[in-house]
């Protein structure tokens, strides 16, 4: 079955710098990759997404990009700011069944410092 | 429209006890999913329903039973309750039925089993 992996699993960065997170799939048919994003305490909301007919994506400061063949994705957050600090996940559907499910990655703590 | 909705919020068990944990939504969605979040684990999928009438496995559900009640309703139940099943609950819905769509997730249960 569909096996994510991401990294970093914790990611500081200083205020107006930019984050990246790395993610990894195992399914080539997996043809949907969103992030989510959650606040300590609170529920996943989802971010943005990318489907795999698609190279890039961007919305306002976050961008992800996917790769294919290398089967990976990325999420790219730019000029960021105390209230990106969060828990980032990246998810992948596999392809088979066209069921909707998602496989999420293990988080990524982001932490933006002042 | 109050999205997704979970309730207990809070539930503590003893090793044995048996509990369900109640979803809803008011969003007309078609796929519901259950999933559970440990630390450093990302979140796994336990059980799905595609559309009403219809239940899946996910990658997680030994020791889980799903019920899809209605098209608004999904219910998890825990028949023997393990300390291995302490994790934080969350529901989800989608609005598509056995594609890929936005996850609405709801504001999770946390269970601690003693």
């Amino acid at each position: 079955g569909e096996n994510v992996e991401q990294h970093p699993s914790t990611l500081s960065v200083q205020e107006g710098d930019s984050a990246v997170i790395k993610c990894t799939y195992s399914d080539s048919a997996s043809n949907y990759f969103p992030w989510y994003k959650q606040e300590l305490g609170k529920r996943p909301q989802l971010i943005i997404d990318i489907r795999s007919n698609v190279g890039e994506k961007k919305d306002q400061r976050i961008a992800v990009t996917l790769n294919k063949t290398a089967k990976h994705f990325s999420l790219h957050i730019t000029e960021t700011q105390p209230e990106d600090s969060a828990v980032y996940f990246c998810a992948a559907s596999p392809g088979s069944g066209n069921t909707g499910k998602l496989i999420f990655g293990q988080g990524t703590t982001l932490q933006v410092k002042p | 429209n109050a999205g997704v909705t979970q309730t207990p919020k809070f539930q503590v068990l003893k090793t044995g006890q048996s509990m369900t944990l109640q979803c809803a939504q008011d969003m007309n969605h078609n796929s519901m999913y259950w999933y559970r979040q440990d630390p450093g684990m990302g979140l796994r999928l336990i059980y799905y329903s595609a559309s009403e009438g219809t239940t899946d496995k996910g990658e997680v559900p030994n020791g889980y039973n799903v019920s899809r009640l209605n098209k608004r309703e999904f219910s998890l139940r825990l028949e023997s309750a393990a300390p291995s099943q302490t994790s934080v609950y969350f529901c989800a819905s989608s609005k598509i039925a056995g594609s890929t769509d936005t996850q609405y997730f709801g504001p999770g249960t946390r269970l601690t089993v003693l």
